[in-house]
């Protein structure tokens, strides 16, 4: 079945502790995408990858990081959490034509405290 | 973001039609798309519209007016499972924003 698979489903966790979300798709898609999404503001992009080794910044990529070191895996990294990053991260792929629909995973939810 | 504008709210019938307004701004337009995102779910692909007009996909259709900068997503025959946040999206200059959703409510 064609999925993007993020990890974990929810996660709570305290201010400045490193923390790791994974996600991986499986359709051989370039382009990845991690997402945040809070009440009234939508979705707002983090960064995204055109393909791997190639990544760029979002509208809110202060505070993540993330890598491509392959084309199925693209990691969200919070290395030093805070409570303003407490949200639902939801992660997206798509094939590398610009109008082709996004693939979401099913998001995780992340409290820090 | 990218001042996308739709409505916080709308409530309906089962059995309606609801249609969901959309503005964008025009310039650097590359296309239009409407998502639908369950609570606590992940958004899903409902259309996508680069040129101007209505296009059918069984109860739900979207329309696009490129010159006003306009579009809208309407539900015919609406039922309790079409409850329901539905995200407008712009694609422009080729990057891809967000609309902050519109809350669909079907009631019996």
């Amino acid at each position: 079945e064609a999925q993007v698979t993020q990890n974990p489903r929810y996660l709570i966790t305290v201010t400045g502790k490193k923390l790791t979300v994974t996600c991986s798709q499986n359709m051989n898609h370039e382009y990845m995408s991690w997402y945040r999404q809070d009440p009234g503001l939508g979705l707002r992009q983090i960064y995204y990858s055109m393909n791997v080794e190639v990544t760029d910044k979002g509208d809110v990529p202060e505070g993540y990081k993330v890598s491509r070191k392959e084309k199925r895996n693209f990691p969200l990294i919070l290395e030093s959490p805070s409570p303003n990053q407490t949200s639902l991260y939801f992660c997206a792929s798509r094939r590398s034509s610009y109008n082709s629909p996004l693939h979401f995973g099913n998001g995780t939810r992340l409290t820090v405290t | 973001g990218q001042n996308i504008d739709q409505p916080t709210e709308m409530t309906a019938t089962e059995g309606a039609i609801v249609q969901i307004n959309c503005t964008y701004q025009t310039s650097g337009f590359n296309g239009l798309f409407w998502y639908q995102q369950h609570a606590g779910e992940a958004p899903t692909f409902l259309s996508y519209n680069v040129l101007d007009g209505l296009e059918e996909k069984g109860r739900f259709s979207s329309f696009l007016s490129r010159s006003k900068g306009y579009s809208y997503l309407l539900l015919k025959e609406l039922q309790m499972k079409d409850s329901a946040s539905y995200l407008c999206a712009e694609l422009n200059d080729y990057k891809l924003s967000f609309g902050a959703g519109t809350t669909v409510t079907v009631r019996a």
